[in-house]
């Protein structure tokens, strides 16, 4: 039963370009959600946050969208550069709960 | 630095051959947790811990053993390993909600890769 789903396993964009990575989640207990990034031989990394009170953020590049009708999120990144390749997860939590639930991840590739 | 460190990067071990994979943290965060990731699941989590001396079953505790006897510490005990626990480990901890980064930002260590043959 995952509760959080990234159904693209992969996603390739030429560079420049944008990139949308999409997110599912089927629990309405979910109210705060991220987004982390993972280089190979490293740990996950923080990239950006969204509350369930909000509908957009945006940080430089990156923008998290969220539809709380279709429990649905996506993570915008406009120019995408080489160096965005990497694996991106989905996590959804409750802001003050004690699990976080990741996706099973999308691998970016951007080329050059 | 803030981080999480975690103690051996890569082991290859045999079943039944009880180890530890240690975690530190030096960012004096109350929140630590243990995942695993795996093809196509992606990050699970093992176990976690709220406070010294409070911890939790996460999704797959299964074959696991934690304790948190100090703030700053996190170990993952594997009693009998077995090769279904051959995965990459990840220790996190986290900053309490409204902090620096955000509510619920995990920081991760650099991963554990654990085969068990």
């Amino acid at each position: 039963d995952q509760q959080v789903k990234q159904n693209s396993p992969s996603l390739s964009v030429q560079e420049g370009r944008i990139s949308i990575l999409n997110c599912d989640y089927t629990n309405s207990m979910f109210d705060y959600f991220l987004w982390y990034k993972k280089y190979p031989a490293e740990g996950p990394t923080f990239l950006i946050s969204i509350s369930s009170i909000k509908d957009k953020n945006e940080d430089g590049r990156f923008t998290v969208f969220l539809n709380k009708s279709a429990k649905h999120l996506s993570l915008h990144i406009v120019p995408s550069q080489p160096g965005d390749s990497a694996v991106y997860f989905c996590a959804a939590s409750a802001l003050r709960g004690f699990k976080t639930i990741f996706g099973a991840g999308t691998r970016l590739f951007v080329k050059a | 630095e803030a981080q999480v460190t975690q103690n051996p990067r890569y082991l290859i071990t045999v079943t039944g051959k009880k180890l530890t994979v240690t975690c530190s943290q030096n960012m004096n965060h109350e929140y630590m947790s243990w995942y695993r990731q795996d093809p196509g699941l992606g990050l699970r989590q093992i176990y976690y811990s709220m406070n010294v001396e409070v911890t939790d079953k996460g999704d797959v505790p299964e074959g696991y053993k934690v304790s948190r006897k100090e703030k700053r510490n996190f170990p993952l005990i594997l009693e009998s390993p077995s090769p279904n626990q051959t995965s990459l480990y990840f220790c996190a901890s986290r900053s309490p909600a409204g902090g620096p980064s955000g509510a619920n930002v995990l920081t991760f260590g650099a991963g554990s890769r654990l085969t068990v043959l």
